[in-house]
């Protein structure tokens, strides 16, 4: 069964400065998907970034970026020059196989950024 | 810009009681979903839907929950007889063919369960 692991219930970050948010992932099947999430209080999800199993690179997405070690089972979100809009929750989430299929999620991690 | 739509932004209802939720999803979109999320804790998957049926479900989508899409617009959710633990936030959400990965989701639905 898949599982998605966020270990920081909540992270600090000082404004302008770059933040890892950690995400490991457990799945037997080769083909997957890795997406992260920002949800800020107002409780709407926002698409961030979206890394498949098979891409050769990590991907990248404006200020954020998807740290992918295939080997180590990790898929941690790098968010860099943080603003202070960036305060949110953020999920990690992982797809096995085609899309459609059921989507797991993590706890989220809370990120603060301070002025 | 396009957007998911859902409506009501909150429900209120009685235990056993049906209640629809709504979502119409962006018009170009051919892949719908449903999500939960309880208060405080983590999205829960419930189903996708692809070409008019169900692609796939999760164990929380049991014979309580239907899913439709009654017309070209409109993608619902049904629950059958509502119990106290299906109070959570119910996110509809859309992707497109060419991008499917890329999820919009609506600003939710918030079931309160009595």
């Amino acid at each position: 069964a898949q599982k998605i692991t966020q270990t920081q219930p909540g992270m600090f970050v000082q404004e302008k400065e770059a933040v890892t948010l950690d995400c490991t992932y457990d799945t037997s099947d080769p083909s997957y998907g890795l997406f992260w999430y920002k949800q800020p209080s107002s409780g709407e999800m926002i698409f961030l970034i979206y890394q498949g199993s098979y891409d050769q690179q990590n991907a990248t997405e404006g200020r954020y970026s998807l740290n992918f070690q295939k080997a180590r089972k990790s898929a941690n979100l790098v968010i860099s020059a943080s603003q202070l809009g960036d305060s949110a929750m953020y999920f990690c989430a992982m797809r096995e196989g085609r899309v459609g299929n059921d989507m797991r999620f993590g706890a989220g991690t809370r990120l603060t950024v301070k002025p | 810009e396009p957007e998911v739509t859902q409506t009501p932004s909150h429900q209120v209802t009685q235990m056993g009681q049906e209640v629809i939720l709504r979502c119409v999803p962006i018009s170009n979109h051919l892949y719908f979903y449903w999500y939960r999320q309880i208060l405080g804790q983590k999205v829960e998957f419930l189903v996708s839907f692809y070409n008019n049926e169900i692609s796939e479900k999760s164990e929380i989508f049991d014979d309580q929950f239907s899913v439709e899409r009654p017309d070209g617009s409109n993608f619902t959710l049904k629950i059958r007889s509502t119990k106290l633990e299906d109070s959570a936030m119910y996110f509809c959400a859309s992707s497109e063919e060419h991008h499917p990965n890329e999820q919009f989701f609506g600003p939710g639905t918030r079931l309160t369960v009595l």
